[in-house]
């Protein structure tokens, strides 16, 4: 079955921790992208990545890291996370033929 | 003014009624559009993909997309209380920008059995 796998799903940290959200696919899709969707806000892209060891910033990349050492794994990491950063993640792929993103399940940080 | 504009709702109908959703955008450069459903606490999920102008029709549901108006829509015909959930538009451009999408904050649907 064709997935997009993000872990944790729920997270409560504190401020400053350094953190890491693990997404992994295995539909062999070049493109790679992370997400946070907040309320009136809508989704927003963080990162996003066309392939291995090639990554760029979305509209929203301040206080987020990423690295793409292979294909199918693109880990998210907040180095020093801040409340602001609460909110709900997603990692998203896509195909070559560039016909719609699949998204994983989420996950929420809360960011005390 | 924002590149794509969805009203939020939320929009409550009863069991059985067309729902009309639709989604405005600025970017004339926008070749691809899409819609997605996304249920609570879970991740959107691909529904209708269209290429430039027109309708496409997949079962209860119809894309429409008016590129002269900038303007697209996704009907949703006999709508189930299982429908209930927020649909996103998405968009994107041909060529280098080919992977992007542009959303909209999405619109809220409920249907009431």
């Amino acid at each position: 079955e064709a997935q997009v796998t993000q872990n944790p799903r729920y997270l409560i940290t504190v401020t400053g921790k350094k953190l890491t959200v693990t997404c992994s696919q295995n539909m062999n899709h070049e493109y790679m992208s992370w997400y946070r969707q907040d309320p009136g806000l809508g989704l927003r892209q963080i990162y996003y990545s066309m392939n291995v060891e090639v990554t760029d910033k979305g509209d929203v990349p301040e206080g987020y890291k990423v690295s793409r050492k292979e294909k199918r794994n693109f880990p998210l990491i907040l180095e020093s996370p801040s409340p602001n950063q609460t909110s709900l993640y997603f990692c998203a792929t896509q195909s070559r033929d560039g016909t719609g993103y699949t998204f994983g399940s989420g996950t929420r940080l809360t960011v005390v | 003014q924002k590149e794509v504009e969805q009203d939020p709702g939320p929009l409550s109908v009863p069991e059985g009624a067309i729902v009309s959703l639709n989604c405005t955008y600025s970017n004339s450069a926008f070749q691809y559009f899409m819609w997605y459903r996304q249920y609570s606490r879970k991740g959107p999920e691909l529904l209708m993909y269209t290429y430039s102008s027109g309708n496409k029709e997949d079962g209860r549901f119809t894309a429409q997309v008016d590129k002269s108006s900038k303007y697209i829509s996704l009907f949703i015909r006999d709508s189930q209380p299982s429908d209930s959930a927020t649909y996103l538009c998405a968009m994107k451009g041909s060529g280098g920008s080919n992977y992007k999408l542009t959303f909209g904050k999405g619109t809220l649907l409920t249907v009431n059995p």
